[in-house]
């Protein structure tokens, strides 16, 4: 089955710091990947994500995320973090062999101002 | 509306009781998830929605748990004879079709007595 790991749990990093939020999945094939954001008292929102095409993906709020399929990793990145992206980050996998989309079990980044 | 609703936002029980929990998808998708989240932990999967079906069931933790989906459209989540361990933050996510990203409603917070 289709596993989806965050390395870490809890990430604090102060204003203007870059950001790398790692992600890896287990199966080989195929991938529909996300990166989905909660932000404190939010709905979950999608932050950006991955069908096809060039593997450096670039989403909403100057995120952007690399494919990198022989590492079966889709890492996020920022160059420059600001307070308000404190959030809880959550990467998400569809493999194609079925329907479901499996979610890691979450980064919470903590922005000091 | 334009997003996904969920009803009640807050449900406290007492042990033993049934609860139900409502999901108004967005107009037109036609897959639909229900996630449990407690607190601390990443999305749970526990049934999965193709139009009035449920090709996934797995993810439901046990039979106190059931879900039906009418018209394409709500769906509602039962918990019979709640236990503690059942609280938690109950999600209901729709997509257009099933391997598209998921747009997330607020959730349930629901807590047994």
């Amino acid at each position: 089955a289709q596993s989806v790991s965050q390395h870490n749990h809890h990430v604090i990093l102060s204003e203007a710091a870059s950001l790398e939020l790692g992600c890896n999945y287990s199966y080989g094939g195929t991938v529909n990947l996300f990166w989905y954001v909660q932000y404190p008292g939010q709905h979950l929102q999608l932050l950006l994500k991955y069908f096809s095409g060039d593997p450096l993906v670039k989403g909403i709020k100057g995120f952007e995320a690399e494919f990198i399929k022989s590492k079966f990793s889709f890492n996020l990145r920022k160059p420059s973090v600001q307070w308000s992206d404190t959030a809880e980050y959550f990467c998400a996998v569809n493999d194609y062999r079925d329907d479901k989309i499996i979610f890691g079990k979450g980064t919470r980044l903590h922005i000091l101002p | 509306g334009a997003g996904v609703s969920q009803s009640p936002s807050n449900k406290v029980t007492e042990k033993g009781k049934d609860v139900e929990l409502r999901c108004d998808p967005i107009s037109g998708h036609t897959a639909l998830y229900w996630y449990r989240q407690r607190l601390g932990q990443g999305l749970e999967f526990l049934i999965y929605f193709q139009g009035n079906s449920a090709p996934d069931k797995s993810g439901l933790p046990s039979d106190r748990f059931s879900a039906e989906r009418t018209g394409e459209s709500v769906s509602t989540l039962t918990i019979q004879r709640t236990q503690q361990e059942d609280s938690a933050v109950y999600l209901c996510a729709s997509s257009l079709v099933s391997y598209r990203e998921q747009f997330f409603g607020p959730g349930t917070r629901l807590t047994v007595l």
